[in-house]
């Protein structure tokens, strides 16, 4: 059956520096998502991307965040500066189109020490 | 805001007994999706049941769907200790290109073998 990838599984990184998670969705998937889960709480959406563009983002989502399909296969989320408060488990997730459930990744857990 | 809360937040039965758990939400939806995610672990679809369907099916897992209530439900029947999972239901909300899910906080389902 057909998965979304993540890498790194891990990522650790002091608080100011710079991290790219990566995800490489579905192929035949239009829709991606990026979202986050800090430990013990809610799921919470980050963004949606379609046709090349962002077509969602939330408040979390600040000057901070950014996102890039930098080819027809990865999907990267780029954390500018991390702060201490941005660890927890990044998921990426796809759908061919909206009537489908999602497939999530396995997430990358990014600790920000 | 719409979003999917899960009662009860916890759930400890024994193997082979049925697990129900519940899901209320705020405004209208497209549909509603429930979600699997192991310790740890990333979230995985189980079921999507759309705002005109009251009940359905898939192995041992049935779904309700009451939308005047706004609620539903997820049956899980003759329960194994392989089951146990944090389940989240999740409303989906439309924007102008796909949607997006709101997660509830989710119910931590243990069974005992």
């Amino acid at each position: 059956e057909p998965e979304v990838t993540q890498t790194p599984s891990h990522q650790v990184t002091q608080m100011g520096q710079e991290v790219i998670l990566r995800c490489v969705p579905i192929s035949n998937h239009l829709y991606f998502y990026w979202y986050r889960q800090i430990l013990g709480q809610k799921v919470e959406f980050l963004v949606s991307f379609y046709n090349n563009e962002i077509s969602e983002k939330s408040e979390i989502f600040d000057d901070q965040f950014s996102v890039e399909r930098p080819d027809g296969s990865n999907f990267t989320l780029k954390i500018r500066s991390t702060k201490l408060e941005d660890s927890a488990m990044y998921f990426c997730a796809s759908i061919p189109n909206p009537n489908y459930g999602y497939t999530f990744g396995s997430g990358t857990r990014l600790t920000v020490v | 805001s719409q979003q999917g809360e899960e009662d009860p937040q916890a759930l400890s039965i024994q193997e082979g007994e049925n697990a129900t758990m519940n899901c209320s939400y705020k405004t209208s939806i497209n549909n509603l999706q429930w979600y699997r995610q192991n310790s740890g672990r990333g979230l995985v679809h189980l079921i999507l049941i759309r705002s005109n369907e009251r009940e359905k099916h898939s192995g041992r897992l049935r779904v309700t769907l009451d939308t005047s209530k706004k609620s539903s439900s997820l049956l899980i029947t003759a329960s194994r200790a392989a089951d146990t999972a944090s389940y989240f239901c999740a409303t989906v909300l439309m924007m102008e290109y796909g949607n997006k899910l709101v997660f509830g906080a989710g119910t931590i389902l243990r069974v005992k073998s």
